[in-house]
């Protein structure tokens, strides 16, 4: 059972683009991160969001928790190639991480 | 910084065969964990460990076995492999949530493993 689904599941996109993905869920989590993974690399820790509603920012990502604590979004400002990668979310319960299905982001120079 | 080593980046096995894949973590972290990771299906939990010698059931644990002999590795074993075994097999490792909440897995770069 797959219970974080996100979206788009692929996305190319020019240079200087903004951009938006999508990590949704019927249940609730305790904790949301995402992840970022290259080519022949793991998954690495981008951001933890804990709070309902809570925003973070990593630069030129904008990270958002869904007040109910079901959803998140990541949104990208004017996207660079060093953006390219598969963008993970991953939902804490019960001291276990269940992933998403994946982003896999193409940003074209 | 936390150093997640997988023992193999790439395996080819034959069907039937008994494979072993090895991690080993050198931040002292009581969690482990594997995965598997297909395109579409994002990474899938097959099984984690909370200390040495105990071991629970991810989402996807049949066909695979693990043992945790020593708190630093974590093995997984295909009892006997099948072509539907084939796919990128990630570790990864974290304090337990327990004790310091929300805590970042940080993960091996993953071994790539065909089963002919």
């Amino acid at each position: 059972t797959q219970l974080l689904e996100q979206s788009p599941q692929f996305l190319s996109i020019q240079e200087g683009e903004n951009l938006t993905v999508y990590c949704n869920s019927s249940s609730v989590f305790s904790s949301l991160q995402w992840y970022r993974q290259e080519p022949g690399e793991g998954p690495v820790l981008l951001v933890t969001v804990v709070t309902g509603g809570e925003v973070k920012k990593l630069k030129r990502l904008t990270f958002q928790f869904g007040d109910a604590r079901k959803d998140s979004s990541l949104h990208i400002t004017a996207a660079q190639p060093g953006d390219t990668g598969l963008y993970l979310c991953a939902g804490e319960r019960a001291y276990k991480y269940i992933f998403g299905t994946g982003t896999r982001l193409k940003v074209l120079a | 910084d936390v150093k997640v080593t997988q023992s193999s980046r790439y395996l080819v096995k034959r069907t039937g065969e008994k494979v072993f894949l090895e991690c080993v973590q050198d931040m002292d972290h009581e969690n482990m964990f594997w995965y598997r990771q297909d395109p579409g299906l994002g990474l899938r939990l097959i099984y984690f460990s909370y200390d040495v010698k105990m071991k629970e059931k991810g989402d996807i644990p049949e066909g695979y076995s693990v043992s945790r002999e020593k708190k630093e590795r974590f093995s997984l074993i295909l009892e006997s492999a099948s072509t539907n075994q084939t796919s990128m097999y990630l570790c990864a490792s974290s304090l337990p949530s327990t004790l310091i909440s929300n805590q970042p897995q940080h993960f091996g770069d993953g071994t790539r493993l065909s089963i002919l």
